[in-house]
């Protein structure tokens, strides 16, 4: 079965400054990897995905992720933080179903504060 | 935007009583999918569809019903609802052209 562990479960950073969310994950086959932001009482908003090709991907608002299939990582990055990115993250595996379809399983997020 | 609402958006309830949620999507997606989210864990899927009257089990079904008679509408039971699915629940579908799930605002649930 497959897993996601994102060790780290706050992270507080100085606007402008650069950040680093790590992901590591575990499944069997290629994955399809995700993040994902969720504001305060909001749902989820889609980042970024990968599933094949160039492993530097790049998503909205600035954010960039690395897949590194010998460290079974996908780490988010983002090079100058805004206030407004303070949120909480989370990363996601995809496993493909039998028949289309995929179904997601996620780490239990990181929580970004932004200092001014 | 991905089309999807859910309702009630919140809802209070007592213990041992029915509660049913509903999420109604718009993109007319094949796969659609309830997740629970609580502090700690995530986000976890409860079960999930992939076409009319077509469902499965995800990690954490126990106590936790679906069904699916229209391609817009995924319905959520809880039969007899307890203080453990005390909750904030997530409906998504899943783009097809994307491979892409798309969640909608979430409903909080409360059982005292």
């Amino acid at each position: 079965a497959q897993s996601v562990t994102q060790p780290d479960i706050h992270i507080t950073v100085s606007e402008g400054a650069s950040l680093e969310l790590r992901c590591n994950y575990s499944y069997g086959a290629t994955p399809y990897l995700f993040w994902y932001v969720q504001s305060p009482g909001q749902g989820l908003q889609l980042l970024l995905k990968y599933f094949s090709g160039d492993t530097l991907v790049q998503g909205i608002k600035g954010f960039e992720a690395e897949f590194k299939r010998s460290q079974s990582s996908f780490n988010l990055r983002k090079p100058s933080v805004h206030w407004s990115d303070a949120a909480e993250y989370f990363c996601a595996v995809g496993a493909v179903l039998t028949g289309g379809g995929n179904k997601l399983t996620f780490g239990t997020g990181t929580q970004l504060k932004v200092e001014l | 935007d991905a089309g999807i609402t859910q309702s009630p958006r919140h809802k209070v309830t007592e213990t041992g009583t029915p509660v049913t949620l509903r999420c109604h999507q718009t993109e007319n997606h094949r796969y659609m999918y309830w997740y629970r989210q609580d502090p700690g864990h995530g986000l976890r899927l409860i079960h999930y569809s992939y076409g009319v009257k077509d469902t499965d089990k995800g990690e954490v079904s126990d106590g936790y019903s679906v069904s699916r008679s229209k391609t817009e509408d995924f319905l959520l039971t809880l039969e007899s609802a307890t203080s453990s699915q005390t909750s904030v629940y997530f409906c998504a579908t899943l783009s097809g052209g994307t491979d892409t799930q798309y969640f909608g605002p979430g409903t909080r649930l409360t059982v005292l």
